[in-house]
């Protein structure tokens, strides 16, 4: 069993539509938890942090941490044909600089 | 500011050959972090420096793998011989050591290997 799961999709949405991208994950030392976005023949790039549980938003973004259920998510309001891309999550635990990261989630959004 | 140069973009070679592929990081940044993406296994971290120094390389598949880094703004990861199954993008990231709770990894465009 992996370390981090996240579904591959793809995941196909109509402009304007709200987005769900989850991860789960099975190490509970995980502190701290990532979201980036990779566009094509692109290195990632970070969209998203949280440390431990809650929520945190920034603009169309909202990231969500359950540490209970061992499970994130990202949220993308209003989403935009731009925001196509593939979404990885990523977490470490508090004592290294190690980055685990999903599979990714591939996402088109068409308009 | 330039952000994590990786060099070459592309590189296609034949099985058994040695491959070298570079990195600069970011000025500044003090971890450098070697990492490879195929589509079965995707994003996985070979190896990572701090201030020069291998920190972790419990990634690295196997000895025909070698990651150096002789100064601050530059990396090598090299592959001798190489192999089929060694066909994987490889990206380079770097970060700055910050409280601990904010070290964003700053990726490179990476360099897509293909060995036939």
């Amino acid at each position: 069993q992996k370390e981090v799961e996240q579904d591959p999709g793809p995941l196909s949405v109509p402009e304007g539509a709200i987005v769900s991208l989850n991860c789960t994950y099975s190490n509970s030392a995980f502190q701290y938890f990532m979201w980036y976005r990779q566009y094509s023949r692109k290195g990632p790039e970070l969209l998203m942090y949280t440390y431990s549980s809650g929520n945190k938003e920034d603009g169309r973004f909202t990231a969500q941490v359950d540490k209970s259920s061992k499970y994130i998510s990202l949220f993308i309001r209003d989403s935009q044909p731009s925001d196509s891309a593939t979404y990885l999550c990523a977490m470490r635990s508090y004592n290294t600089d190690k980055l685990i990261f999903g599979t990714g989630t591939r996402l088109q959004v068409f308009p | 500011d330039a952000g994590v140069i990786q060099s070459p973009r592309h590189e296609v070679t034949e099985m058994g050959q040695e491959v070298t592929l570079r990195c600069k990081p970011i000025s500044g940044h003090d971890y450098l972090f070697w990492y490879r993406q195929t589509m079965m296994r995707g994003l996985e971290l070979l190896i990572y420096f701090n201030n020069n120094v291998p920190i972790d390389d419990s990634g690295m598949p196997e000895d025909r793998f070698s990651a150096k880094m002789p100064n601050a703004s530059f990396s090598t990861l090299k592959i001798q011989p190489s192999e089929p199954r060694d066909s994987a993008v490889y990206f380079c990231a770097s970060s700055n050591e910050g409280d601990g709770s904010n070290q964003p990894q700053h990726f490179g465009d990476g360099t897509r290997l293909s060995i036939l």
